[in-house]
């Protein structure tokens, strides 16, 4: 069964940083693009980037340019994203999602990953 | 950097048909065939209903269906039914190397 299993839920500081992962079971990491999203409580899906699981290639949105950092280990078929100099708007469920082979869209999501940031 | 335009609920009772509609601009709705929407119920994550435009997933149900004309995307649902209730969200390519959602429309069967 295709599946993504990402990392638990983290509590950081204002200023911190955190990393969550992603890992791929039942089907090879590679060959696709991985997506990062995030979904601040209450509020919608907000796109925040994506990285090429094969050439390591990222993009990300304007928002979070300068602070997000895509990385991915395919030894152990996993997926990384941090996120620095965080702010107390960055509190969210965080997902990732497989871009499916072929078109620009998500067919496989992770369960997501809550992230708090509170002093 | 701002999200599609959705509305912010629709509802219907079951057996009905509603439509949820999308509004987007050239660089993304209009500009390309790379329509998304997607189911989200309470603290589960998104589902993937419809992509490039009208296409169904495999067992998505064909009660599903989408559309475009122009910048606006939309997504029917025939036969409304109880466990449609939840909230949708269009997704769309953007130019350039870019993605964005909709605003969400929470869809409520009465």
């Amino acid at each position: 069964q295709v599946q993504l299993v990402q990392s638990g839920a983290e509590v950081k500081k204002p200023g911190a940083s955190v990393k969550v992962s992603c890992k791929a079971a039942g089907y090879t990491l590679t060959g696709y693009w991985m997506h990062w999203v995030r979904q601040a409580p209450g509020q919608g899906l907000e796109w925040m980037g994506c990285i090429n699981l094969n050439s390591g290639d990222t993009h990300s949105t304007q928002n979070f340019q300068d602070r997000v950092t895509m990385t991915k280990d395919t030894s152990i078929s996993t997926a990384y994203m941090e996120l620095s100099s965080l702010r107390s708007d960055d509190t969210a469920v965080y997902y990732c999602a497989r871009e499916k082979s072929g078109t620009s869209t998500f067919d496989v999501w992770g369960q997501g990953t809550m992230v708090t940031v509170s002093s | 950097q701002s999200a599609l335009t959705q509305p912010a609920s629709v509802s219907g009772s079951p057996g009905q048909s509603i439509t949820i509609s999308c509004t987007g601009s050239s660089s993304d709705v209009g500009g390309y065939n790379l329509v998304s929407w997607f189911q989200q119920h309470p603290g589960k994550a998104p589902k993937l209903m419809i992509y490039d435009v009208s296409n169904r997933p495999s067992g998505v149900s064909n009660r599903f269906s989408g559309s475009k004309s122009g910048n606006t995307a939309s997504l029917t649902i025939s036969g409304l039914q109880a466990e449609d209730e939840a909230d949708y969200y269009c997704h769309s390519y953007r130019t350039i190397s870019s993605y964005v959602f909709g605003t969400g429309t929470k869809v409520t069967v009465l």
